[in-house]
């Protein structure tokens, strides 16, 4: 057990500029989850993946993000058009269908905006 | 939506000492309510969670319990060690699939 796997950790990038991060779940884990924390707050929900189908989205993924999950494995977060806003850890998380409650996240990719 | 409210922001012990962190949440529909633990440049750890049907559930040195009719549930930490330092957060999962809310999460440091 690998554990959840997140690249790149850090990406720092100019306002206006198309970001793309990648999620690699723990191994057989079905449901794949993306959240945003902010320096001195707690995760914020984004989305939520069961196998490649894509099941919740909050209200924080505006028209600029978009999440896939084309095979049921991995997942991609895309950012378009940066703003500063975006600046924030975005974590991911994965869980098995066993024990679907039981989230485990990866360490995150840290982006900068500037 | 649901929302979570976790107290004391910041928490300083002596080492062997007990911590107690606490929350509460507003949507009574919620049934699972996990307790994280973050340190630097890393991302959350699972280290205890409760199930809405359960009131107390023990793992060594931390304890979690839940009053469904108040709607709060507490982290107990004993005998608290240098590398128990770190931010904790608890959560609650609604009845939508898999969302987890986060509280604002809790600082603690334990002195040696």
């Amino acid at each position: 057990d690998t554990g959840v796997s997140q690249d790149p950790r850090h990406k720092i990038t100019k306002r206006g500029q198309n970001v793309t991060f990648r999620c690699d779940p723990i191994s057989e884990h079905n449901r794949l989850y993306w959240y945003r924390q902010t320096l001195g707050q707690g995760p914020e929900f984004l989305t939520y993946f069961q196998n490649e189908a894509q099941l919740e989205k909050s209200r924080l993924l505006s028209d600029r993000f978009s999440a896939e999950r084309p095979k049921g494995s991995f997942s991609t977060l895309e950012i378009q058009r940066t703003e500063q806003g975006d600046s924030a850890m975005y974590l991911c998380a994965s869980s098995f269908r066993d024990r679907a409650y039981e989230q485990y996240f990866g360490p995150g990719t840290r982006l900068t905006v500037t | 939506g649901e929302n979570v409210e976790q107290h004391p922001s910041t928490l300083s012990v002596q080492e062997g000492d007990s911590a107690v962190i606490k929350c509460t949440y507003s949507d009574s529909a919620s049934n699972y309510f996990p307790w994280y633990k973050q340190e630097l440049g890393k991302g959350p750890q699972l280290i205890i969670d409760i199930r809405s049907n359960v009131g107390e559930k023990k793992d060594q040195r931390i304890a979690v319990t839940l009053n469904k009719t108040a709607k709060h549930f507490s982290l107990h930490i004993t005998e608290t060690q240098p590398e128990d330092s770190a931010v904790y957060f608890c959560a609650a999962k609604g009845p939508s699939y898999g969302k987890l809310t986060f509280g604002q999460g809790t600082i603690l440091t334990v002195h040696p």
